[in-house]
């Protein structure tokens, strides 16, 4: 079946742009998890999503982020004024339930902010 | 979750078995060993977890120290597509969701 899917790839935006990142999880996965990897750096968790709701958000960096869920499927992941410290790669998991051992992984947007 | 401590880098001839260290030694009981690589340009990818039992899979055994304070993951005959990233991650079971990556070891597999 189809694994999670990410778009754009890759989006270059200018300092100071509004900037939404698209995550399209396995049918079926209740929990979508957000993490963004910089440069010769492990992935670090932003936000999970069990159903609609975001059962917890405390990876967000500030106010600028912020991620939505609405059906409870595709997610959307929106980062206003973009800086150029927002450059990294983001990616989006998704797992069946929000124990399961295992988080399927999309292979990520490449944000880069000039 | 414990915090984990693995080697930057490996080398590995192709055919050969990979062994890859961790160190958890403030690991808690209820705290699961996981492990997952990322090959280059894509996203993690999930490998296997254990508790305190040695695990086996169709990718790889994870040997986990009867105090539980290291494991290793060994791929016994590693290709090289087997070139990746590997992350050693402590995870608590039941309720946990978030994965808390480090910057995990460098496997080269060299022909």
């Amino acid at each position: 079946g189809a694994g999670v899917s990410q778009t754009p790839s890759n989006k270059v935006t200018e300092k100071g742009k509004y900037v939404e990142l698209r995550c399209d999880p396995i049918s079926g996965h209740t929990a979508l998890y957000w993490y963004r990897q910089s440069l010769g750096q492990g992935p670090e968790f932003l936000i999970y999503f069990q159903g609609t709701g975001a059962a917890d958000d405390s990876g967000l960096p500030n106010d600028r982020f912020f991620a939505v869920r609405p059906e409870g499927s595709v997610s959307t992941l929106k980062i206003q004024r973009t800086e150029r410290g927002d450059s990294a790669v983001y990616l989006c998991a998704s797992s069946p339930r929000r124990d399961s051992p295992e988080q399927f992984f999309g292979p990520g947007t490449r944000l880069t902010v000039l | 979750d414990a915090k984990t401590t693995q080697p930057t880098s490996m080398d590995c001839a192709e055919g050969r078995a990979a062994n890859l260290p961790c160190n958890h030694s403030t690991i808690s009981g209820n705290e699961y060993v996981y492990w997952y690589r990322q090959i280059h340009s894509q996203g993690p990818q999930y490998i296997i977890h254990g508790l305190k039992n040695n695990e086996t899979n169709e990718m790889a055994s994870l040997i986990i120290t009867e105090d539980r304070k290291s494991s290793t993951l060994i791929l016994p005959h590693a290709t090289l597509r087997d070139t990746a990233v590997y992350y050693c991650i402590v995870r608590t079971g039941a309720g946990s969701y978030q994965l808390t990556f480090g910057k995990g070891t460098k496997l080269s597999v060299i022909p």
